[in-house]
């Protein structure tokens, strides 16, 4: 059982380009997140998807999109990446309405 | 406002040493509460919950906490610290609706 699989695990940017961060998950969670973890500020949300089709912003969704056309992928886009960006990114989902979140391993982000 | 406050950003313990861990919460409804360990490089990892049927919560690895509504306060405990609990922790408010605040992390530190 992977749970929930993120990739790259590293990865380093210059400013502008853009990239792909890919968050996969193999438990059929209705629900899927995404985080970024800056020291002092514990995690803030990104995105977030209740299901294949519907995605709505987060605390921090500016300079990022998502979309969700399975079950399973919730891809998170960066379209032109900022230093300000410079974070590790962790994805999540959970099933109906606990708040039992499960997270992938993360994803740790430089821009140049 | 719904809030989540953890009182220390960094603890630190002798190993065979009782850890204690606090966390303050603000919400006008009995809230969902959780704590989530994170160690170096790793995603996060459910300790424990408290969704009402009890006040103390028994997690894994011989961490507890107790829900106290007249102190709204949901502080971690554990008797004696092992080396291995050595990670950053987090209090976690699920408001519902697939809404979750976390707090800004604790630091733990176990000395030998």
């Amino acid at each position: 059982n992977a749970g929930v699989t993120q990739t790259p695990k590293f990865q380093v940017l210059k400013t502008g380009q853009s990239m792909t961060l890919q968050c996969a998950q193999d438990m059929n969670h209705e629900y899927m997140s995404w985080y970024r973890q800056d020291p002092g500020m514990g995690l803030r949300l990104i995105h977030y998807s209740v299901g294949a089709g519907i995605t709505d912003q987060g605390e921090v969704p500016n300079g990022y999109n998502v979309s969700r056309s399975t079950t399973e992928d919730f891809p998170l886009r960066l379209l032109s990446a900022a230093p300000s960006q410079t974070s590790v990114y962790f994805c999540a989902s959970s099933y109906g309405t606990t708040g039992e979140l499960f997270f992938g391993e993360g994803s740790r982000l430089t821009v140049l | 406002a719904q809030s989540v406050t953890q009182l220390d950003s960094h603890v630190s313990v002798s190993e065979g040493t009782p850890v204690l861990l606090r966390c303050n919460y603000s919400s006008s409804y009995s809230p969902s509460l959780f704590w989530y360990v994170q160690h170096p490089n790793k995603g996060l990892q459910l300790l424990l919950k408290y969704t009402s049927a009890a006040t103390l919560v028994k997690g894994i690895n011989g961490f507890e906490a107790e829900f106290k509504k007249s102190e709204t306060s949901f502080h971690l405990t554990k008797p004696s610290a092992h080396m291995s609990d050595a990670a950053e922790y987090f209090c976690v408010f699920y408001t519902g609706g697939f809404k979750t605040i976390f707090g800004a992390g604790t630091r733990l530190f176990v000395k030998a």
